[in-house]
């Protein structure tokens, strides 16, 4: 069966540097995958998405790559700020019924002063 | 700002009880979800319905019952529930299945404790 594993469960960074989490898979190839942010007590938001064939997504200070080989994607953060501190999520599609999705256990970022 | 409103968003409930969770939607979409949440754990994927019509129970046990009587409005109902229920409980809602590369979007959530 598919599995998603996010590389750890918290990361602590300092303000301004860059912050980057991992989302590996196995298992199969999705045709697309999925970021979102969770702040405590909310729902997740979604951040961006990057299909199969891009290898780079970026989106003002987050940048997304996908490498279909390593069946992995990085998601960064440039010049991280405390309101970055969050819960990030990826997400891959449920087998072959698009729109469905896995999600990772996620990364607790903190991003310190 | 969510297009997505839960209610309640915090529920305490006996075990013999039944209520309800609810879910609307204000955004247009023909998919409706629910999720739970529990801690350390991936949100783990309970029913799916597309246009009104229920196309996944995700081996959820029957003391958990959906309903889902319009695209807007989704019902959690819930009764007889055991102590290991107590999670987050989100509903999402997204363009359509089948409707490829669209996210969901997320409702706050309702907070569910088990006495």
């Amino acid at each position: 069966s598919q599995k998603i594993e996010q590389n750890s469960e918290a990361l602590n960074i300092q303000e301004g540097k860059t912050a980057t989490l991992t989302c590996n898979y196995t298992n199969y190839s999705p045709a697309y995958l999925q970021w979102y942010r969770q702040d405590p007590g909310r729902g997740p938001v979604f951040l961006l998405l990057i299909r199969e064939n891009e290898k780079e997504k970026r989106k003002e200070r987050l940048k997304v790559t996908f490498d279909t080989t390593l069946k992995q994607s990085l998601f960064h953060i440039t010049a991280s700020q405390p309101a970055d501190s969050a819960t990030y999520l990826c997400a891959l599609p449920r087998g072959s019924t698009l729109g469905r999705l896995y999600f990772g256990r996620g990364t607790q970022l903190t991003v310190w002063p | 700002e969510t297009g997505v409103t839960q209610t309640p968003r915090h529920l305490v409930m006996g075990m013999t009880n039944k209520k309800s969770l609810k879910c609307e939607q204000h955004l247009g979409h023909n998919a409706m979800y629910w999720y739970k949440q529990s801690a350390k754990k991936p949100l783990e994927l309970m029913f799916v319905y597309n246009f009104k019509e229920q196309t996944e129970n995700n081996s959820v046990p029957s003391r958990f019952s959906p309903e889902c009587p319009n695209s807007s409005h989704l019902f959690l109902h819930l009764h007889t529930l055991q102590p290991e229920d107590s999670a987050l409980y989100l509903c999402a809602s997204s363009q359509g299945e089948g409707r490829e590369h669209q996210p969901q979007h997320f409702g706050d959530g309702t907070r569910l404790s088990i006495l």
